[in-house]
């Protein structure tokens, strides 16, 4: 079975200052694809980013990026000079990886409110 | 827009009443789901079809729930007989199957939120 925890239930800061939201995951699958999702006010979710297991190479988009660690399970994700328009929740998400592509279902963590405050 | 959209967006009913959610997927997307999000919570897989296959169904997906995608464009889901616990977001998202190794992402509605009373 797999597992998204989100421990972080809450997390406020200032405008400008960077933020990081953690998650850790739990599978049996040896090949798995990791997402942030976010979800503002209106409800719509909203992809983020997409990691897969196989390439644990950390990234930066814009002012996003996000560290991956196999070894601990762990797939943080941070905002760089955050903004008042960030305050969302923000779900960490785990797939199945199917070779035939496009997974059969994601399972989501509970999700951390962000607030940024000017 | 072309994106998913979900009709209605709100409904409120009455326990024991029946309900219909209806779901229009992107247009080329073959890859359709549903998930329910309660307060607080993430969203939990319920269904998911490709093209008017219904392919897996949670354990979450009771009797009382029943999900069609006829022609693999639309969706519906119906639930019979409301309970207050059914009171939640039920999000609907779509994809499109690609090459081998390959993954494309689900994109989500609006969602529909549902008050049973």
């Amino acid at each position: 079975a797999q597992k998204v925890t989100q421990a972080q239930t809450e997390i406020s800061v200032v405008e400008k200052e960077d933020v990081t939201l953690d998650c850790v995951y739990e599978t049996r699958d040896t090949t798995y694809y990791l997402f942030w999702y976010k979800q503002p006010p209106s409800g719509e979710l909203v992809f983020l980013i997409r990691r897969n297991s196989f390439d644990e190479q950390n990234e930066i988009s814009g002012r996003y990026s996000w560290n991956f660690q196999k070894s601990t399970s762990s797939f943080n994700f941070t905002i760089t000079a955050s903004q008042v328009v960030d305050s969302a929740v923000y779900f960490c998400a785990l797939s199945d990886f199917v070779s035939s592509g496009s997974a059969r279902q994601l399972t989501f963590g509970s999700g951390t409110q962000l607030t940024v405050l000017p | 827009d072309t994106g998913v959209s979900q009709d209605p967006r709100h409904k409120i009913t009455k326990r024991g009443q029946n309900v219909t959610f209806r779901c229009d997927p992107i247009s080329e997307h073959n890859r359709l789901y549903w998930y329910r999000q309660t307060l607080g919570q993430g969203p939990e897989f319920l269904t998911y079809f490709q093209n008017e296959a219904q392919l897996e169904k949670s354990r979450l997906l009771s009797d009382r729930f029943s999900a069609e995608r006829p022609k693999g464009s639309f969706s519906t889901l119906e639930i019979q007989r409301t309970e207050q616990g059914d009171s939640a977001m039920y999000l609907c998202a779509s994809s499109l199957i690609g090459p081998p190794r390959s993954y494309n992402e689900q994109f989500f509605g609006p969602g529909t939120r549902l008050t049973v009373l």
